[in-house]
């Protein structure tokens, strides 16, 4: 079956510096790829949509600066927090979809957790 | 933006019964799909019922989906152990992005 990989699987940092977060598709080409965040105790909220070779995509609310989003190839979508502080501590997931399947096939990462302290 | 409400919020039950949770959305869906996440986990998907289907199984799980009412609902039958959970149900926007609702917490009492 399609995997999603994300690394790491938890880190911790201090308030003010930046962390980044891969996802990748193990074995099967995407060219979109999505972020989620998801705080304790509560749903899965999409932050963006990631394009390879373009822009992403920001859900409204969402600060496209603080959560910079890099799709430079057709596995891997990178999201980096900028100047963490913690409220940004959550768990992160990714999912990918495969551009060789229907929309339906999309597949999720087993997810980042982030403590900034 | 949510589009998903489920309810119960939370579910505590004995080993052996069955769980019910429910799901209700606001726009029309060309399908509807049920995840499991373990505590700090990440997602498994357990079903995609289509909007022209009204029920489907999968082992000890049935779905059943109402578009009149836009509503779903998945039933774990003789429910174990293993099956504590949060339970999410998730359709796509019009722009096919996946959004969840706001979970069902299941725990299941030895």
């Amino acid at each position: 079956g399609a995997v999603v990989s994300q690394h790491p699987s938890w880190v911790i940092c201090k308030s003010g510096t930046s962390v980044k977060i891969e996802c990748r598709s193990l074995d099967f080409q995407a060219t979109t790829m999505f972020w989620y965040r998801q705080f304790p105790k509560q749903s899965l909220m999409l932050m963006a949509t990631s394009n390879e070779g373009s822009k992403a995509t920001y859900e409204q609310g969402v600060e496209k600066d603080k959560f910079l989003i890099n799709h430079a190839s057709l596995t891997l979508s990178t999201l980096t927090v900028t100047s963490a502080h913690p409220e940004d501590s959550s768990f992160y997931i990714c999912s990918a979809r495969d551009q060789g399947g229907s929309v339906y096939e999309q597949y999720f990462g087993p997810g980042t957790r982030l403590t900034v302290t | 933006s949510q589009q998903g409400e489920e309810d119960p919020q939370a579910l505590s039950i004995q080993e052996g019964e069955n769980a019910t949770m429910n799901c209700s959305y606001k726009t029309s869906i060309n399908n509807l799909q049920w995840y499991r996440q373990n505590s700090g986990r990440g997602l498994v998907h357990l079903i995609l019922i289509r909007s022209n289907e009204r029920e489907k199984h999968s082992g000890r799980l049935r779905v059943t989906l109402d578009t009149s009412k836009k509503s779903s609902s998945l039933l774990i039958t003789a429910s174990r152990a293993a099956d504590t959970a949060s339970y999410f149900c998730a359709t796509r926007r019009r722009d096919d992005k996946i959004i969840f609702g706001k979970g069902t917490r299941l725990h299941i009492l030895p």
